[in-house]
């Protein structure tokens, strides 16, 4: 299953509302998880099962979608979110990832 | 709190041999699926092979398959990457990822990551 993300990368300011969009090649019913990771470091979970939120992980933070059409939502974006962002399919193995969105100030 | 440390990278000539391994800590090791996960320099991340919490299923990406074997030691929690006939675009930061205990996997926790480089 192959996962599109968009946009590559964006460019936003503090306190921006950030939408990222993630487009299965198939339906993966609510099967989808979002990562973030910075320069040099390990991703970090932030969402499960499309819409939950992991343990820990800000509020300002959302997924929703369902079928093909999933969406990573950052409300009033904060300094320590510029990051890379990825979608993953849970699936089918082999387990896949989108290819980054890059938030960027 | 979890913890996942992998080791054993390094620089290795194509055609040869490594084996990476990730030792865990802070969670109940043989009640979880293992992950490694790869990321070649400068993109973005790439599954490369599944074990289930007993060992006994195994899943593999298809550029891997045949060169590379995923191992679990429960009585010493750790996981274990055996990669065989490297290739240049097997160069990596390989991270060891935890999975959770259901049938659809997502990595909970991750280590730090090794590096393996391929070269001549």
């Amino acid at each position: 299953i192959q996962l599109t993300q968009s946009p590559s990368s964006l460019s936003a300011s503090v306190g921006d509302r950030v939408t990222i969009t993630c487009r299965p090649s198939q339906g993966i019913s609510n099967y989808l998880a979002w990562y973030q990771q910075k320069p040099g470091k390990a991703p970090k979970l932030l969402i499960y099962d499309v819409s939950t939120l992991q343990s820990g992980v800000p509020s300002r933070f959302s997924g929703s979608g369902s079928g093909t059409d999933f969406t990573l939502t950052i409300t009033s974006l904060q300094p320590e979110d510029f990051a890379t962002y990825y979608c993953q399919q849970l699936i089918n193995y082999p387990l896949t990832f989108g290819g980054g969105t890059k938030v960027e100030i | 709190q979890v913890q996942l440390v992998e080791s054993g990278g390094g620089v290795v000539q194509p055609g040869r041999s490594l084996r990476l391994s990730c030792a865990a800590s802070g969670f109940t090791f043989n009640t979880h699926g293992m992950h490694w996960v790869r990321q070649a320099p400068g993109k973005g991340l790439e599954w490369v092979a599944a074990i289930s919490y007993d060992g006994n299923d195994k899943y593999y990406v298809d550029s891997v398959g045949g060169r590379f074997t995923i191992s679990r030691d429960n009585s010493k929690n750790t996981l274990y990457l055996q990669m065989n006939s490297l290739r240049p675009e097997d160069t990596a930061v390989y991270y060891c990822a935890q999975g959770v205990p259901r049938a659809t996997q997502y990595f909970q926790h991750w280590g730090q990551g090794t590096l393996l480089t391929v070269s001549s």
